[in-house]
């Protein structure tokens, strides 16, 4: 079945540190790929997407590649900051199937 | 733009009381989801919308649950009679279409004491 896996938490990181959040997907058909993140108190915002196979999505300093012959959707940031604290989702959807599926979220806590 | 409208943002009630989510999707979007989130399970699709006719409720965990979507405006979701282990954020989304992003509201947090 369909599915995404992303790396538990929490990542505990230091001001300026490199980011990396793991997130691998199984899909039948050609998923769309997204990355969200949750503020405390808030819902879900879409944080940058990919639609087909070696896109990059990218946004605030965030950036994920569509690897089709990893299934992988790694998110990255080259230097993080405190504001950056947040959970982080990955999600896929698959347009011809009407399947939604996000992964557990990873909670990332910055140090300053 | 105004965003996804959820309400209440908080409700805290007693066991075995109705308790009623609203949810005002971003207009012209097609979708709307809801979801319920805690820290055991995570995020979890209840049920979803496709121009006000429901598309999967697979996710809805038991007869207790209900939800409606009477117009393109509006949804609700409703909990009758309501346990202590509904106790979660409960989240509202909407779309355009499935391959677009899901917009989010803030959630109603619901106690069930």
């Amino acid at each position: 079945g369909n599915s995404v896996t992303q790396m538990e938490g929490p990542v505990t990181l230091s001001e300026e540190a490199f980011l990396t959040i793991n997130c691998t997907y199984t899909a039948t058909g050609y998923p769309s790929l997204f990355w969200y993140v949750q503020y405390p108190g808030e819902g879900l915002q879409l944080l940058l997407k990919a639609t087909k196979a070696d896109d990059k999505g990218s946004n605030k300093g965030f950036e994920a590649t569509y690897r089709k012959e990893t299934t992988s959707f790694h998110l990255e940031k080259g230097s993080v900051q405190v504001s950056d604290s947040a959970v982080y989702f990955c999600a896929l959807s698959e347009y011809n199937f009407n399947k939604f599926y996000f992964g557990s979220g990873t909670k990332l806590n910055v140090k300053p | 733009d105004a965003g996804v409208i959820q309400s209440p943002r908080h409700e805290v009630t007693e066991m075995g009381q109705e308790v009623t989510l609203r949810c005002k999707p971003i207009s012209g979007h097609d979708y709307l989801f809801w979801y319920r989130q805690t820290m055991m399970r995570g995020l979890e699709l209840l049920i979803y919308f496709n121009n006000n006719v429901p598309i999967d409720d697979s996710g809805m965990p038991e007869d207790r649950f209900s939800a409606k979507m009477p117009n393109a405006s509006f949804s609700t979701l409703k909990i009758q009679p309501s346990e202590p282990r509904d106790s979660a954020v409960y989240f509202c989304a909407s779309s355009r279409d499935t391959n677009q992003p899901q917009h989010f509201g803030d959630g109603t947090r619901l106690s069930i004491l």
